[in-house]
């Protein structure tokens, strides 16, 4: 049981390039979410899921997409990376319902030149 | 929307002594949890303990407890012997029940220092 597991650990990009966040949950868990994490600003709700062929925007979605084809993965996209997107992403996922908390992954520290 | 304010950035305890860390909230909902999380240098995001609204008891775990006042909308934590492995960023979060996704709204996080 690895519960949630985020790839890459570390990326860096340049402006305009783009590329895929990796997320994948081994508890069967319905919901899932990206959180970006800046300095001084805690964590941030990026896109968040319900079940797979559903998601819905976040606090801060410009720049980002997502898309949930199955329970198990949950990947965010950045089409079109820029400086401002430099930033720490968190993917989580949590049993629908009750007081459950979010189980996170260890994180992508992601960097855009 | 709700917000979460986490009023003291830095934190510096001794070893051994106890801390509280603050953390305040706004909302219009009467039906909601609250969260601290620790986040070491690792970067891993480790639940420290939850609170129900409606429980007016104080959750306790361990050397970690908080002190609850809903009418003030303050939540605070409390660590008891602080220990070097305490010494992390605190991260105080909030979600409101029936709450689609499940989705918490974070404070910016308190910096722990602990001296030996």
């Amino acid at each position: 049981n690895a519960g949630v597991t985020q790839t890459p650990k570390f990326q860096v990009l340049k402006t305009g390039q783009s590329m895929t966040l990796q997320c994948a949950q081994d508890m069967n868990h319905e919901y899932m979410s990206w959180y970006r994490q800046d300095p001084g600003m805690g964590l941030r709700l990026i896109h968040y899921s319900v079940g797979a062929g559903i998601t819905d925007q976040g606090e801060v979605p410009n720049g980002y997409n997502v898309s949930r084809s199955t329970t198990e993965d949950f990947p965010l996209r950045l089409l079109s990376a820029a400086p401002s997107q430099t930033s720490v992403y968190f993917c989580a996922s949590t049993p629908a319902g009750g007081n459950s908390p979010l189980h996170f992954g260890n994180g992508t520290r992601l960097t855009v030149t | 929307a709700q917000t979460v304010t986490q009023s003291q950035p830095e934190m510096s305890v001794q070893e051994a002594e106890t801390v509280t860390l603050s953390c305040t909230y706004d909302t219009s909902e009467s039906d909601y949890y609250l969260f601290w999380y620790k986040q070491p240098p690792s970067r891993q995001m480790i639940l420290v303990i939850r609170q129900e609204a409606y429980k007016q008891q104080n959750a306790t775990e361990n050397r970690f407890s908080v002190n609850f006042q809903k009418a003030a909308k303050s939540f605070s934590l409390k660590i008891s012997d602080s220990q070097l492995g305490d010494a992390a960023m605190y991260f105080c979060a909030y979600r409101r029940n029936n709450n689609a996704g499940n989705m918490l709204t974070f404070g910016g996080g308190t910096r722990l220092m602990v001296k030996p």
